[in-house]
């Protein structure tokens, strides 16, 4: 019964560079969330995504990231022209339906997270 | 606007003593309210929720968690610790009747001592 997949669990990449993280959701979920984890802080919420469909991206920087959820495979968070600021723990989470009629779903399933080290 | 305010980023307890972990939140609507627990270089567990109903929330590893809505908290105890409950400890609401988008607080790191 295999939760939220994240992959790499550590990555470094050299200020420029680009860093794409992977999130395969809990099997059956259809809803994906990103967090960011700044040192000494809580997490932050970046993005909401369905299948093929960005629901939410409020918490997302306005420039170089950007997330994707495709029909097929994993969802990806991709951050162009790394800087060291963006050094921070990336988690994703799954739920199986934001909505079931008229209450949300109350849980989501958070993986293990990637560590984004910018040097 | 949602928040959430975690009292001590780092609480020191022996082990058997009683563990008190503080979260106070606003909300302009009823909350639903979360612990999480994160141990060392892992994701986030969910230890206990509260979304309606009784106010004492009973999780896993022996915590519980009460809501007061008089005093808008949600503070996390456990009788008696024990060296493997040692780890980052999150409170989060979420908006309105529950929804997606998770407020946390900053955490508060357990230390359990011998």
């Amino acid at each position: 019964n295999a939760g939220v997949m994240q992959n790499p669990r550590h990555l470094v990449r050299r200020r420029g560079q680009e860093a794409r993280l992977r999130c395969s959701p809990v099997k059956g979920h259809s809803h994906v969330y990103w967090y960011r984890q700044l040192p000494e802080e809580g997490l932050k919420f970046m993005v909401y995504l369905q299948k093929e469909n960005i629901i939410d991206e409020s918490g997302m920087p306005k420039e170089r990231f950007s997330a994707e959820f495709p029909k097929e495979g994993p969802s990806i968070l991709r951050i162009q022209q790394v800087v060291r600021g963006d050094s921070a723990a990336y988690f994703c989470a799954s739920s199986p339906n934001a909505r079931t009629g008229p209450v949300w779903n109350t849980e989501a399933f958070f993986g293990q997270g990637t560590r984004l080290t910018v040097v | 606007a949602q928040s959430v305010t975690q009292l001590g980023s780092h609480v020191s307890v022996s082990e058997g003593a009683l563990v008190l972990l503080r979260c106070n939140y606003s909300s302009s609507v009823p909350p639903y309210l979360f612990w999480y627990v994160q141990y060392p270089n892992q994701g986030l567990q969910l230890l206990l929720k509260y979304t309606t109903g009784a106010t004492l929330v009973k999780g896993i590893n022996g915590f519980e968690a009460e809501f007061k809505k008089s005093e808008t908290s949600f503070h996390l105890t456990k009788p008696s610790a024990h060296m493997s409950d040692a780890a980052e400890y999150f409170c989060a609401v979420t908006l309105g009747s529950g929804t997606y988008k998770y407020i946390f607080g900053t955490g508060t790191r357990l230390k359990v001592l011998a």
